[in-house]
């Protein structure tokens, strides 16, 4: 079984804040990494697969880097606001076909 | 395009009692995933399939069966159900060139 790991388990921050969590992952056999976004009482959606080390991504106010040499990932987001509350999932990619999931950051931003 | 959708989205069950999840996609995908997700857990693959006619055991599939029945179905079955399978499962699909896993909206299962 992969260990992937994420920290914090959840993070609570003021509207506004800048915010980071990080997902640990096996540094070795690496083929690629999600992240994903989990709204309550919705399914996950995700917001990035990356692939290559020193790979960033970004979308609006959320970004991501990987360092896949030491094994981890970085979520960062900045400005936090009440709708980006949700729980942030990292995915290992091993194989081809199979993910294996964090347990999430559960992030509440409040006003 | 309806995505991922699975039936039924809530189903309370007594120990021992059987039942099929449904799960479909209308994207044309290739693989397609069952998920459980409990408190503290994360999401665990229970399992895969990664094309038609082939499936796979994933990291906690006892108490498990699956069907892929054609390119657009997985289902999956619990032949005695325990209280131990009380879970959210989800089911998951993914094109051949892509990473990205499409995810459903959820079965909330509660076995008594």
């Amino acid at each position: 079984i992969l260990n992937v790991e994420q920290s914090p388990q959840s993070l609570h921050v003021q509207e506004g804040d800048s915010t980071n969590f990080t997902c640990s992952f096996p540094s070795s056999n690496f083929y690629a990494l999600h992240w994903y976004r989990w709204e309550t009482a919705k399914s996950p959606e995700a917001l990035f697969v990356m692939t290559l080390n020193g790979d960033e991504k970004k979308k609006g106010r959320i970004s991501a880097t990987l360092n896949t040499k030491e094994g981890y990932s970085y979520l960062y987001i900045k400005g936090s606001q009440p709708e980006d509350s949700a729980t942030y999932l990292c995915a290992f990619i091993g194989t081809a076909s199979k993910l294996t999931f964090g347990t999430g950051t559960r992030l509440q931003v409040t006003l | 395009n309806a995505g991922v959708t699975q039936t039924p989205k809530f189903q309370v069950l007594k120990t021992g009692q059987s039942m099929t999840l449904q799960c479909a996609q209308d994207m044309n995908h290739n693989s397609m995933y069952w998920y459980r997700q409990d408190p503290g857990m994360g999401l665990r693959l229970i399992y895969y399939s990664a094309s038609e006619g082939t499936t796979d055991k994933g990291e906690v599939p006892n108490g498990y069966n699956v069907s892929r029945l054609n390119k657009r179905e997985f289902s999956l079955r619990l032949e005695s159900a325990a209280p131990s399978q009380t879970s959210v499962y989800f089911c998951a699909s993914r094109g051949f060139y892509s990473y990205e896993q499409y995810f459903g909206p959820g079965t909330r299962l509660t076995v008594t």
